[in-house]
């Protein structure tokens, strides 16, 4: 299994400012996921962080809207840059540990309201 | 269409009550196949995995149907903790895990 601690669980933030998320995993990973969760909808993954190298977009987002740090295998950042309300979102790190599937741990998500 | 389609419910049963989703998939090369609890406010949880030979944990029972490309949970005697959303999650080749949008289940006393 893997516990990630994942901070802050919540914030408000002015448009335009941008805000840091971090996650610690209590294991080295190889892979750590990135994902956002609006009100009422499925998981949508913003990007892979793999440690020494950029990390890997999906489609509809951009390095300059979601910069990602992963300067170790236990720990990745992922920064909302130049919020707008639309970023309002819960925002959850992710970890995949193989088991006898692979199975895939959350952080506590982090709630973020913009005005 | 989606890649992990679930009906979003809200499913709201009374307490002992036995309750089904389903949850249908569009890529015939998936590998692996979930479902996951999501409690209000909180993050998702591995409920079970689900084997193509069907598996049961306790009340709940998850059944993969290749051909017909869906998966299925069944809730037996539904308890008040059951509430939540169950989210249909499905992995293909290449480390891809694709999530449905969840089933909202309200279990009454």
């Amino acid at each position: 299994s893997a516990v990630i601690s994942q901070k802050p669980s919540r914030d408000i933030c002015q448009r335009g400012t941008s805000l840091t998320i971090q996650c610690q995993v209590d294991s080295q990973v190889t892979m750590m996921f990135w994902y956002r969760q609006q009100p009422g909808q499925s998981l949508t993954l913003i990007a892979t962080a793999n440690q020494g190298s950029e990390a890997t977009y999906e489609s509809g987002f951009v390095i300059d809207k979601f910069p990602i740090s992963r300067p170790n295998l236990t720990f990745s950042t992922l920064t909302v840059s130049n919020m707008s309300p639309e970023d309002s979102s819960i925002y959850l790190c992710s970890v995949e540990v193989e088991t006898a599937n692979t199975e895939a741990f959350f952080g506590q998500g982090t709630r973020l309201t913009v005005v | 269409r989606k890649e992990v389609e679930q009906d979003p419910g809200p499913f709201n049963v009374p307490e002992g009550a036995t309750v089904a989703f389903n949850c249908t998939y569009s890529n015939s090369a998936s590998q692996s196949f979930f479902w996951y609890r999501q409690d209000c406010r909180k993050e998702p949880k591995l409920l079970m995995s689900v084997y193509s030979s069907g598996n049961e944990d306790g009340r709940f029972t998850a059944q993969l149907n290749r051909a017909s490309q869906y998966i299925s949970l069944l809730i037996r005697d539904s308890k008040l903790s059951d509430s939540a959303t169950y989210l249909c999650v499905v992995t293909t080749g290449g480390f891809k895990t694709i999530f449905g949008a969840g089933t909202r289940l309200f279990v009454k006393a």
